[in-house]
């Protein structure tokens, strides 16, 4: 089973519509991040939690909000998608207290017409 | 403002060549530089560096970090077509982590 599984894996929705990517984790880690990857611009990322009660805001934020509803689970909605919010999201985990290599999801392609 | 350039964006080799994949960066509290692999799918780790100088190895993989100039270097020797893939550094300057936007690497047979 893979350690980090994401949710869904592909969606197309309309501009408006308020839309919910899950993520699950069985590897134990403390941190846990939301990013999106278009082509030409990277990973950029958009929220970041080191635990359950702490969550913070990265790059882009703006148009998304997460939860984090356990250790490992940690969601990402966008209330009123927009087309420019077409990507390929990843969720990621690391270790606690020290950087480490973080440990990436399969992704999810959203497409918003 | 904290930045991370990769270059060149993309590279056509040949099998058996050997390829230098560069990226530099610019952050305020440098602590590591992780290297990443992304072939149509997630990204997965390489290397990290924290220390100038020292080079790490995997197999054909090697990857070293000058802390003075403020880059890294990704050595590919003898080049196999699985390695094609999106070649990603990131570095973490506190609690995030900023990537570069990657170097693609086709290599033909």
């Amino acid at each position: 089973d893979a350690d980090v599984t994401q949710t869904p894996r592909n969606r197309i929705t309309k501009t408006g519509k308020r839309i919910m990517l899950e993520c699950s984790q069985t590897k134990g880690h403390d941190r846990m991040y939301w990013y999106r990857q278009d082509p030409g611009l990277g990973l950029r990322l958009i929220y970041y939690s080191f635990d359950v009660k702490d969550i913070n805001k990265g790059e882009i934020s703006d148009g998304y909000s997460v939860s984090r509803q356990a250790q490992a689970k940690f969601s990402l909605s966008l209330e009123s998608a927009i087309p420019n919010q077409t990507a390929l999201y990843f969720c990621a985990t690391s270790p606690g207290l020290a950087i480490n290599e973080q440990f990436f999801g399969p992704g999810t392609r959203l497409t918003v017409l | 403002e904290d930045k991370v350039v990769q270059s060149p964006l993309s590279l056509v080799v040949h099998e058996g060549d050997t390829v230098t994949l560069n990226c530099s960066y610019e952050v305020t509290n440098f602590r590591s530089l992780l290297w990443y692999k992304q072939e149509k799918k997630a990204p997965t780790f390489l290397f990290m560096l924290t220390s100038s100088g020292i080079e790490k190895k995997s197999g054909r993989l090697s990857s070293i970090l000058d802390k003075k100039e403020l880059f890294s270097i990704l050595n590919i020797t003898a080049t196999q077509t699985g390695d094609s893939a999106v070649y990603l550094c990131a570095v973490p300057p506190g609690n995030q982590f900023y990537f570069g936007t990657g170097t693609s690497l086709t290599v033909i047979p």
